[in-house]
């Protein structure tokens, strides 16, 4: 089955910094979304984004689906976007999707 | 787009009982499915849940300690049969749309704590 692995697995930053997260999958997809995962569990949509650029506010998202690769943008990072994003892929199997092991942000104030 | 709400949203049960939780969409739905989120893992899909016949589970993921009915397009629920404490962990249903993107959403989950 697919690999999906996401770098860093960890990140702190001061508020206001920008951050790259990485997203790399091991085989074509014709999905592939950004989450967000709140303290409190909740798992928010950023991006469906299976090729392409798309911006959102201070997020923005890319990927090369040729180079098999995503990468989430945050600029100007808030103490609220801390949490884990997580990269998630699918490939027709019915619109299941194989989730990467996150990341984990923690914005400091 | 559609909201999708889960039953209970937290539950401490005790090992060797069962726990059901329910997934309500506020639209008919094409597509639903259960998820696990163990303890500071990632999410793991448990089974795709198809509206009038049996689910269809991934590998790892059995009908007799989970099972899944959706009798409709609106609704599903996930029992998680007798309970261990490595049952702990955080289920999520979600729903996937064609519409153009084929954009996934989840609900806001359900906390089990089993001792």
């Amino acid at each position: 089955g697919i690999q999906v692995e996401q770098s860093p697995p960890d990140l702190i930053l001061q508020e206001g910094a920008n951050s790259t997260l990485r997203c790399n999958f091991s085989d074509s997809v014709n999905n592939l979304q950004w989450f967000h995962q709140n303290p409190w569990g909740q798992l928010i949509n950023l991006f469906y984004i299976p090729s392409g650029t798309k911006q959102n506010g201070r997020l923005s998202a890319t990927t090369v689906a040729t180079e098999r690769y995503s990468l989430l943008y945050i600029s100007s990072s808030q103490t609220t976007d801390s949490g884990v994003y997580f990269c998630a892929v699918g490939n027709n199997q019915g619109g299941k999707l194989i989730f990467g092991q996150g990341t984990e942000l923690s914005v400091k104030p | 787009s559609a909201v999708i709400s889960q039953k209970p949203s937290r539950d401490i049960c005790q090992r060797g009982t069962s726990l059901t939780i329910q997934c309500q969409v506020d639209s008919q739905v094409t597509m639903m499915f259960w998820y696990r989120q163990q303890p500071g893992q990632s999410l793991t899909l448990i089974a795709t849940a198809n509206q009038g016949s049996e689910a269809t589970y991934e590998s790892g993921f059995v009908i007799d300690k989970f099972p899944i009915s959706r009798p409709n397009l609106t609704f599903s629920t996930l029992t998680v049969s007798n309970l261990s404490p490595e049952d702990s962990s955080i289920y999520l249903c979600s729903f996937f749309v064609l519409a153009g993107t084929d954009t996934q959403y989840f609900g806001p989950g359900t906390r089990l704590t089993v001792l």
